[in-house]
């Protein structure tokens, strides 16, 4: 049973300039939730897709989209970018998108926006 | 909007401490999560409570539903417990609200 994984694991980016995260979840799962946490802060919920729709979104602007695949593999993209879009991403697959459901993580895509 | 805030912010321990690290969160919950991130990132999650308590090895999470209020507790306290252990809080449908966590060091 593989686990969670993101690519890439590191970007430099210049502002204005657009990224495509990707997120591969683990094995059986249907949900995928997507998360920016900056630097000292806790992770902040961006959108969660259950089997392959958008399934609830946090207080991010619409710069930031995703797209969950049949695979449930799943990408998020940013246009635009702004220098506080600097943060590492993280992504976590559930079996099931409810609060109580256990998500595992995925190592996390550390975006640095100049 | 659910405010999630954990005490203490950081914390060093000497190796074999008994730890607790709380978290109290403003509005009423259907879970709480219990999370464990190294450096580096990767999360890993250690514990899902609705009620009561759960004990994994030497972490024992307990908490108390009209208080609002959770503990996680580290008997016998190791260097590779350092991390940064998280709550996170969910009230009702899919969206976890997350504290900033707490930043632990273990000395040997």
């Amino acid at each position: 049973e593989t686990g969670v994984t993101q690519s890439p694991t590191h970007l430099i980016k210049t502002r204005g300039q657009q990224v495509t995260l990707r997120c591969s979840s683990q094995s059986g799962h249907n949900t995928v939730s997507w998360y920016q946490q900056a630097l000292g802060q806790g992770p902040q919920f961006i959108f969660q897709y259950y089997r392959e729709e958008e399934n609830g979104r946090g207080n991010f602007p619409p710069r930031f989209s995703g797209l969950q695949f049949p695979n449930y593999s799943s990408e998020l993209n940013v246009n635009a970018l702004e220098l506080d879009d600097s943060a590492l991403y993280l992504c976590a697959s559930s079996h099931g998108g409810a609060s109580t459901d256990t998500q595992y993580f995925g190592p996390g895509t550390r975006l640095t926006v100049l | 909007k659910n405010e999630v805030e954990q005490s203490p912010q950081n914390l060093t321990a000497q190796e074999g401490e008994f730890i607790t690290i709380n978290c109290s969160y403003s509005v009423g919950i259907s879970a709480l999560h219990w999370l464990q991130q190294h450096p580096g990132g990767g999360i890993v999650s250690l514990f899902m409570l609705s009620s009561g308590k759960k004990k994994h090895g030497r972490l024992i999470a307990t908490i108390n539903i009209q208080e609002k209020h959770s503990s996680l507790h580290i008997t016998a306290s190791h260097p590779r417990d350092s991390a940064v252990y998280i709550c996170a809080v969910g009230a009702g449908s899919y969206q976890l609200t997350f504290g900033k966590g707490t930043k632990l060091s273990v000395i040997p």
